[in-house]
């Protein structure tokens, strides 16, 4: 089956730095969205990506995120200047029909 | 408004027994989607069944099986003849408007599965 990949698998940073989370979609795929988990609590939506621009977006998703695929196969989720409440796993997913599919995630803890 | 509701935070059970995961959802939408994830201790999210509003026939996947009903807005899970690998969390997740650039998944809250020897 084919497999969405996201990198690095753990990222540490500190405070007010900017961070750059990684994801390789399913080529054929043609949505893409990123997903925030904070430990211990449920999946929360991000954004979503369509045709080269962003289709909707949560409240969580501020200024401070921005997303990008830069080259027809990355999906990128930037975070600007990074908060301590930024920690948490954050999950690329793309799809093409009905079914999206999930990368293994990007654990961020933020000092 | 969408909203996902998974009432039982956690269930232990011994193994061989049979649980049942809740899930009650809201929607305004006639047209919507309903999925499952596993969420083992790993972290990942893995897949288990989607089901569309449109079809309410109940699945059976081994020893999985899930019981959809639109009359009461919910869509429930049951594990039968639980084993120590079924331990992990479960996510219920809805999803309206995926034929537009939509599509999002909105998640419960999940619920913890324990399963001892």
């Amino acid at each position: 089956e084919p497999e969405v990949t996201q990198t690095p698998s753990h990222q540490v940073t500190q405070m007010g730095q900017e961070v750059i989370l990684r994801c390789v979609p399913i080529s054929n795929h043609l949505y893409f969205y990123w997903y925030r988990q904070i430990l211990g609590q449920k999946v929360e939506f991000l954004v979503s990506f369509y045709n080269n621009e962003i289709s909707e977006k949560s409240e969580i998703f501020d200024d401070q995120f921005s997303v990008e695929r830069p080259d027809g196969s990355n999906f990128t989720l930037k975070i600007r200047s990074t908060k301590l409440e930024d920690s948490a796993m954050y999950f690329c997913a793309s799809r093409r029909e009905l079914r999206q599919f999930f990368g293994p995630g990007t654990r961020l803890t933020v000092l | 408004a969408q909203k996902v509701t998974q009432a039982q935070t956690e269930i232990s059970v011994v193994e061989k027994e049979d649980v049942t995961l809740d899930c009650v959802y809201e929607t305004r939408d006639t047209t919507y989607y309903l999925f499952w994830y596993k969420q083992p201790p790993s972290g990942e999210l893995v897949f288990l069944i989607r089901r569309n509003s449109f079809d309410e026939q109940n699945e059976i996947s081994g020893r999985y099986s899930w019981n959809f009903q639109k009359s009461t807005s919910s869509f429930n899970f049951t594990i039968t003849a639980s084993q120590v690998v079924d331990s992990a969390v479960y996510f219920c997740a809805l999803s309206e408007s995926i034929y537009n650039q939509g599509g999002k998944l909105i998640f419960g809250q999940g619920t913890e599965l324990s399963v001892k020897p």
